[in-house]
């Protein structure tokens, strides 16, 4: 049982690429997130999904998408690359958000030049 | 809008001490709130998770509180250890997006 996997542990992007973190879960975990950590800003929420097929966003969505093809697999897009988006990121799942809690995974730190 | 906050944003005890951190929130419409720990660099590993029905969860030496009406919640770390040094987060549950509002932290340090 792996838990909640993220790759790449660490990536450097040049302004304007693009890129896909990716998030797998094997504990058929229903409910998926996106989160960044910033310092002095905590952590938000980016984008969540509560089932294969159903994405929706979270309180800074701009420059990101996801998909939630199986319920194992939710990547997240960055579509063009900004050094504002150079943060850790972290994906979270739940069996069943508001009776158990959330698995987090070991982050991505992400740089953007 | 949910404000998470906790104090105090760092803590430096002697090894053995018994300590607290605490957690307030502004809205009291939560469904549960969980504790974390992140060691440097590392990802959040899950401590304790509090459903707002409960009033306290308790994990070996850890023991944490919820009082839902006054918006507070409190971190007891009994007889405290050097591996106990790290970064706490407190996050509650809430909202039509199911997201967890975090607090900053609190930065513990255990001296030997």
């Amino acid at each position: 049982n792996a838990g909640v996997t993220q790759t790449p542990k660490f990536q450097v992007l040049k302004t304007g690429q693009s890129m896909t973190l990716q998030c797998a879960q094997d504990m058929n975990h229903e409910y998926m997130s996106w989160y960044r950590q910033d310092p002095g800003m905590g952590l938000r929420l980016i984008h969540y999904s509560v089932g294969a097929g159903i994405t929706d966003q979270g309180e800074v969505p701009n420059g990101y998408n996801v998909s939630r093809s199986t319920t194992e697999d939710f990547p997240l897009r960055l579509l063009s690359a900004a050094p504002s988006q150079t943060s850790v990121y972290f994906c979270a799942s739940s069996y069943a958000v508001g009776v158990y809690g959330y698995t987090f995974g070991s982050g991505t730190r992400l740089t953007v030049v | 809008k949910q404000e998470v906050t906790q104090i105090p944003a760092a803590l430096s005890v002697p090894e053995g001490e018994n300590l607290v951190l605490n957690c307030s929130f502004t809205d009291s419409a939560i469904y549960n709130l969980q504790w974390f720990r992140q060691d440097p660099g590392k990802g959040l590993t899950s401590l304790l998770l509090i459903q707002s029905s409960q009033r306290e969860q308790t994990s070996g030496r850890l023991n944490a509180s919820l009082d839902k009406s006054s918006g507070r919640s409190t971190l007891y770390i009994a007889a405290s250890q050097p591996g106990d040094s790290a970064t706490y987060l407190c996050a509650v549950g809430g909202g039509s997006n199911y997201k967890l509002t975090f607090g900053k932290g609190t930065l513990l340090t255990v001296n030997p």
